[in-house]
């Protein structure tokens, strides 16, 4: 159980260009999903928490009109990086927490995307 | 913010052998999670600790929450070379419950 799945786990895109991922709990309902980056060799970093049905909350120093996070149901959320530049390029991972028992104090990650902006 | 201090940074080891590692913070969190990352992957939850002074195990894996609430450590056993990955420990707080990671442990096996 708690299984987070992320879409596309590579993407390639131009300079410019807008790229969304996916991110869907696949066999509970998260309330809450957190969006992550992760550079080489260093440790994730929080960018911002979505509840369902609610604007995200972004980490200072996180541009909430270029990274654009919707949390639509209870088992997606998207992030969408628009007017990509190459020092977008990183891992970007999910998380996801859910509803009840347990599951409401751990996160439970995706498999992260590779993003290269070129 | 809150920051954890994480250590060692990168540790080598001969397999059998047992690691430590351990994680200190400034501030006091409500849960300390640890976790293990291999290359290209997203961090796999190995242990949550919910109440201070909590030993908890997962096989070879032991992990304990620090009394004061701002420490906790890893000790894995007679390690084997499926253990090799970074190592990150995450202290959780707040009404979101957000995380905050520490630097990681790179852990390498030698056969």
């Amino acid at each position: 159980g708690a299984v987070v799945s992320q879409h596309p786990s590579r993407v390639i895109c131009k300079s410019g260009t807008s790229v969304k991922i996916e991110c869907r709990s696949l066999d509970f309902q998260a309330t809450t999903m957190f969006w992550y980056r992760q550079f080489p060799k260093q440790s994730l970093m929080l960018m911002a928490t979505s509840n369902e049905g609610s604007k995200a909350t972004y980490e200072q120093g996180v541009e909430k009109d270029k990274f654009l996070i919707n949390h639509a149901s209870l088992t997606l959320s998207t992030l969408t990086v628009t007017s990509a530049h190459p020092e977008d390029s990183s891992f970007y991972i999910c998380s996801a927490r859910g509803l009840a028992g347990v599951s409401r104090y751990e996160q439970y990650f995706g498999p992260g995307t590779r993003l290269t902006v070129t | 913010g809150q920051q954890l201090n994480q250590s060692p940074q990168s540790m080598f080891i001969q397999e059998g052998e047992d690691v430590s590692m351990n994680c200190t913070s400034s501030s006091i969190f409500n849960t300390w999670l640890w976790y293990k990352q291999d290359p290209g992957e997203g961090p796999v939850l190995l242990i949550a600790l919910y109440k201070a002074g909590e030993l908890t195990s997962n096989g070879r894996l032991t992990a304990q929450f620090g009394i004061t609430r701002k420490d906790s450590f890893l000790n894995i056993s007679a390690s084997i070379p499926s253990d090799v990955g970074i190592y990150f420990c995450a202290g959780q707080s707040g009404s979101a419950r957000q995380l905050t990671f520490g630097s990681g442990t790179q852990l390498t096996v030698l056969p």
